[in-house]
């Protein structure tokens, strides 16, 4: 079954505000990555939280984890045009396995 | 650039060819990967190569048949593909996992 469901699928912000996306999982984790994705290129590391953390800061980026609630929340402060993209969370089960989800499509306007 | 370098950005081929995608790291990682990404769906891991020995191969299809010749070369061999195998394929490496670093891709498509 899929692990990592981001919500919501589509964000529309203007330049300057917050954006925050979520990732719900399934199972427990060792840990739980961000990626971001331009269109039609490869995926970027943003940034790594591991189940003992609650929270993580890098940046303008701030990753929150709850494993209470198999949750976890990318928040872009002061967003950008250069933003504009998509994001993916990615869950490591205790089997090692990594599992990608489907994805938050950000679109930062001017 | 990430270090990882994949060829060619964009491949369109019919359903008789062959052909193959080349992934090339450059990190001295000693793990690669394949994934098939396509629209409205998660990444789907393809295969996976630790120190030039398989240890993954999630049920794809015989049409695809990757080779591993070190650990710095990965390629994905294509043949008799449907159109549904149409997508974007991605390479990654890592070091002892769980951070990937993925190439560009290769945008695939099957006529």
């Amino acid at each position: 079954s899929q692990q990592g469901e981001e919500d919501p699928q589509a964000l529309s912000i203007q330049e300057g505000e917050n954006a925050t996306m979520n990732c719900s999982y399934k199972t427990s984790i060792n840990n739980l990555q961000w990626y971001r994705q331009n269109s039609g290129r490869g995926l970027v590391h943003l940034i790594l939280i591991r189940s003992n953390e609650r929270e993580k800061h890098s940046g303008r980026l701030r990753v929150t984890l709850d494993t209470s609630k198999k949750s976890s929340s990318l928040l872009i402060t002061a967003s950008r045009a250069a933003d504009t993209a998509s994001y993916f969370c990615a869950t490591t089960g205790t089997a090692s396995k990594l599992t990608f989800g489907t994805g938050t499509r950000l679109q930062v306007t001017l | 650039e990430t270090g990882v370098t994949q060829t060619p950005r964009h491949l369109v081929m019919g359903m008789t060819n062959k052909k193959s995608l080349k992934c090339e790291q450059h990190l001295g990682h000693n793990a690669m990967y394949w994934y098939k990404q396509s629209a409205k769906k998660p990444l789907e891991l393809m295969f996976v190569y630790n120190f030039k020995e398989q240890t993954e191969n999630n049920s794809v299809p015989s049409r695809f048949s990757p080779e591993c010749p070190n650990s710095s070369h990965l390629f994905l061999h294509l043949h008799t593909l449907q159109p549904e195998d149409s997508a974007l394929y991605l390479c990654a490496s890592s070091q002892d996992r769980p951070k990937l670093f993925f190439g560009s891709g290769t945008q695939l498509s099957v006529l």
